[in-house]
């Protein structure tokens, strides 16, 4: 079935440091990807998305590029802040999952992001 | 403000009871979902919802029930909690198919005893 693999945390950077985060993914059809990020206490935003192969998605610094031949979607960001910390989840998109639903997402597992000062 | 309510925020419950998490969201969209969050585990999908009427299970959906009178509420049930299913419940919506983006509740965190 349908599944997301990222990088397990937790991730501990200093301010400015360059973050990658990796995500790889075992899809059925042709997949929609995206990050979501969880700050502490809240529910889940959407960070950023991309809905084909070679599609670069964008949203506050952080980038993530579909890359089909290698089934990826990592997230970097080239310069992080103490109020990047949170946990961040990759996530798919599968119209061929559980049978029809429309669009349900399969999340990776979570990778918790600490920057220090 | 619209969103995606959730209620309650927190509750404790005592195994064997039934509880009802309440799901109400403004913005019209015909998708809803209800999934757990758990250490280690991510996100799964306990119960979706296409469209007011329709209902399928997701990953998870034993020991959960679930409804879709109309199109804004989307309540799950816990007919007889059991304490494996302490966790922090989130529900979501999206639009119509072929915009995936889903967005979110703030969540209710459940502990049964």
């Amino acid at each position: 079935g349908d599944s997301v693999t990222q990088m397990e945390g937790p991730v501990t950077l200093s301010e400015e440091a360059f973050l990658t985060i990796n995500c790889t993914y075992t899809a059925t059809g042709y997949p929609s990807l995206f990050w979501y990020v969880q700050y502490p206490g809240e529910g889940l935003q959407l960070l950023l998305k991309a809905t084909k192969a070679d599609d670069k998605g964008s949203n506050k610094g952080f980038e993530a590029t579909y890359r089909k031949e290698t089934t990826s979607f990592h997230l970097e960001k080239g310069s992080v802040q103490v109020s990047d910390s949170a946990v961040y989840f990759c996530a798919l998109s599968d119209p061929l999952s559980y049978g029809g639903s429309q669009g349900n997402l399969i999340f990776g597992k979570g990778t918790k992001l600490s920057v220090k000062p | 403000i619209a969103g995606i309510t959730q209620a309650p925020t927190s509750q404790i419950l005592a195994a064997g009871r039934r509880m009802t998490l309440r799901c109400t969201q403004d913005m019209r969209h015909n998708a809803m979902y209800w999934y757990r969050q758990d250490l280690g585990l991510g996100l799964r999908l306990i119960h979706y919802s296409n469209t007011a009427g329709t209902t399928g299970k997701g990953e998870v959906p034993d020991g959960y029930s679930v409804s879709r009178a109309n199109t804004d509420d989307f309540p799950l049930t816990l007919a007889s909690a059991v304490p494996s299913q302490t966790s922090v419940y989130f529900c979501a919506s999206s639009g119509l198919a072929g915009s995936r983006e889903q967005f979110f509740g703030p969540g209710t965190r459940l502990t049964v005893l």
